[in-house]
């Protein structure tokens, strides 16, 4: 199985600071790599697709990057709303598997 | 507007079965793959596996593999997961997804989730 591991496991940040959160793959997998946020007592919310590509409807403050092992999620500038937990998922082979989530908490 | 509306919580004892259903409205059903993914409490994700909806043709973990069932019924657009020999280890909220594409499982909409408990 591709392990996912993402760092930090946890970061703390005000609003305003731009955020980075990394996601690292045991193996390549080209740009098979998507991102989500969930919130407490909800379902994850789809950010980023094949590394890269915004969602519709999902803020342009979000951006995604990498290819092969690394990867990268980036909030340019921390709003209230994006206090969360993130997860990448790897979809280049089966079993799909997920990181295991940074919690992005408010300083 | 797309929506995945699944089946409420459950009470199952150690070594029973549960079969979810996970309702899909407001696009073609046929058209997009359903996948299970179940999260524990306080814990990260785990995918189960994917259904095709038009053909049946299924893909499971293989953690999962002889324990796990997707099916579905394309007349009342739902999918359904059943998952046997329950532990408490299966103790989750349990969440259908539809994929938008079958290459990169980008997981769109999601229903609600479903916590199913497993105690004596």
């Amino acid at each position: 199985d591709i392990q996912m591991t993402q760092s930090p496991s946890s970061l703390s940040a005000s609003v305003g600071d731009r955020v980075t959160i990394t996601c690292r793959a045991s193996q390549s997998i080209a740009t098979y790599l998507n991102w989500y946020q969930q919130t407490p007592g909800k379902a994850p919310k789809l950010l980023i697709s094949a590394s890269v590509n915004l969602q519709s409807g999902v803020p342009s403050r979000f951006s995604g990057s990498g290819s092969g092992t690394d990867f990268t999620l980036s909030i340019s500038s921390l709003q209230p709303e994006d206090f969360a937990t993130y997860y990448c998922q790897q979809s280049f082979a089966t079993p799909l598997t997920f990181g295991g989530g940074t919690k992005v908490e408010i300083k | 507007q797309v929506q995945l509306v699944q089946s409420g919580a459950e009470l199952k004892q150690p070594g029973a079965s549960v079969k979810l259903s996970c309702k899909a409205s407001g696009y073609t059903f046929s058209n997009y793959d359903i996948n299970w993914v179940r999260q524990a409490s306080g814990q990260g994700l785990e995918w189960l596996g994917w259904m095709n909806p038009n053909t049946g043709r299924t893909g499971y973990a293989h953690k999962f593999q002889g324990r796990v069932t997707m099916t579905r019924n394309t007349s009342i657009t739902t999918a359904y997961m059943e998952l046997s020999s329950l532990t408490s280890d299966d103790t989750a909220v349990y969440y259908c997804a539809r994929a938008i594409t079958s290459w990169f499982r980008d997981f769109d909409s999601w229903g609600q989730g479903a916590l199913i408990t497993v105690s004596s």
